[in-house]
């Protein structure tokens, strides 16, 4: 199984700030990662596919970047509704997801 | 407008069983890959099962023996029975299109499956 890791755990930025998220694989996964956003008492929503497409309708603040092993996902300018936790998935393999990371109101 | 809405969570007793249904509308269920993906009280997201379009299906090595995913093409439908419940196995399931190779969009809203006595 390879094993996302996700940091930080909680993240706490102001609005209008840059955020940058980090997900690390246990082993190589090429660019199959995606990044998913969840409010709370929501369904999780795609985000990024193949580490770097937006998919419809995500806002171009949204970015993701990385390969391999080292991907991140930033938020250029965050916007109220961006407040929510962010998972990073792969399926290189079977899929498996990071633990999350809580963007917060600093 | 493409659409999952999931029904037939509740509370079961250890041991039990429940079938899971995944109504979707806008696209044909039997042309895609379908997944589940479950999510347990305040915890991360944990995939469970796939059906391939060609009828192919597998699982998470937590549920492989005790859960069986299938469809229902006439009623565009995806099911997920659940066999031998373990209070592990409490958590919101959602169903979602699983894009090829495996990444999930769109998902359904979720529905709850408590196990406990």
């Amino acid at each position: 199984e390879i094993v996302m890791t996700q940091s930080p755990a909680t993240l706490s930025v102001s609005p209008g700030e840059r955020a940058t998220l980090s997900c690390r694989a246990s082993q190589s996964v090429s660019s199959n990662l995606a990044w998913y956003q969840q409010k709370p008492g929501q369904a999780p929503r795609l985000l990024i596919y193949g580490a770097s497409t937006r998919a419809t309708g995500i806002p171009a603040r949204f970015s993701g970047s990385g390969s391999g092993t080292e991907f991140t996902l930033t938020i250029s300018s965050l916007q109220s509704e961006d407040f929510a936790v962010y998972y990073c998935q792969q399926y290189n393999n079977w899929p498996t997801f990071g633990q999350g990371t809580k963007v917060e109101i600093k | 407008e493409v659409q999952l809405v999931e029904t037939g969570g509740g509370l079961i007793q250890p041991g039990g069983s429940l079938r899971l249904s995944c109504a979707a509308s806008g696209f044909t269920v039997s042309s895609n890959y379908m997944s589940w993906v479950r999510q347990a009280p305040g915890k991360g997201l944990e995939w469970v099962s796939v059906i391939y379009s060609g009828g192919s299906t597998y699982y998470a090595d937590s549920v492989k023996g005790r859960f069986t995913i299938s469809r229902d093409n006439s009623k565009n439908t995806l099911y997920l029975q659940m066999n031998s419940l373990r209070a592990e196995d409490t958590a919101v399931y959602y169903c979602a299109r699983t894009q090829i190779p495996n990444w999930f969009d769109p998902w359904g809203q979720g529905t709850l499956v408590t196990v406990s006595s």
